[in-house]
């Protein structure tokens, strides 16, 4: 199956700093990004979704201004969490897919934990 | 948006058993009902899907199916092994965002 790449898999940081997670599709290209947050034993909550070349589309209740994302080109999205505050720890996961009705492939995830 | 249930919350059965997981959804324009897999602090796995054109499809000790009308669909795993131990998300779509169930945490005693 297509990979998708998800960078860093980790990261620890201060309170009010900005993270940049990255997520590229590394042997297709990728018309439209999903990015989704996940806590301890609960399911994926879509955050956004983002296509090439236009404004991601945000699910009600997710701040656009805190998460943003750019997706610039076709292999990759990324997620900027801006003035990250300890309630941001969270596990946020991207995946991508070919075309529409394809198939998601998910990348390996982020474990985001804000001291 | 999609509502998509999914039951039960935990399962529990015995090495050699069977495994089956409901999950129901809201949207009948939905047509794509895939099943991952996810173990702990890693990315989904996807298991298996069906399409909205297919009421049942198998892999091995897997299967799916589904009823369009009553809009349900059920993941069944057979012949369970302690590797089947993990947690198992169905998921709808309609062509654009695919929405979740809550998950089950399946656990397979030895």
């Amino acid at each position: 199956g297509a990979v998708v790449s998800q960078h860093p898999s980790w990261v620890i940081c201060k309170s009010g700093t900005s993270v940049k997670i990255e997520c590229r599709s590394l042997d297709f290209q990728a018309t439209t990004m999903f990015w989704y947050r996940q806590f301890p034993k609960q399911s994926l909550m879509l955050m956004a979704t983002s296509n090439e070349g236009s404004k991601a589309t945000y699910e009600q209740g997710v701040e656009k201004d805190k998460f943003l994302i750019n997706h610039a080109s076709l292999t990759l999205s990324t997620l900027t969490v801006t003035s990250a505050h300890p309630e941001d720890s969270s596990f946020y996961i991207c995946s991508a897919r070919m075309k529409r009705a394809g198939e998601l492939f998910f990348g390996e995830g982020s474990r985001l934990t804000v001291l | 948006g999609e509502n998509v249930e999914q039951h039960p919350s935990t399962l529990s059965v015995q090495e050699g058993d069977s495994a089956v997981i409901k999950c129901t959804y809201s949207d009948s324009a939905s047509n794509y009902f895939p099943w991952y897999k996810q173990e702990l602090g890693k990315r989904p796995q996807l298991i298996i899907d069906i399409r909205s054109n297919v009421g049942e499809k198998k892999d091995q000790r897997i299967a799916v199916t589904l009823n369009k009308t009553a809009k349900h669909f059920s993941l069944h795993i057979t012949e369970t092994q302690p590797e089947d131990s993990a947690v198992y998300f169905c998921a709808v779509t309609n062509d654009y965002k695919l929405s979740f169930g809550a998950g089950t945490t399946v656990t397979v005693r030895a």
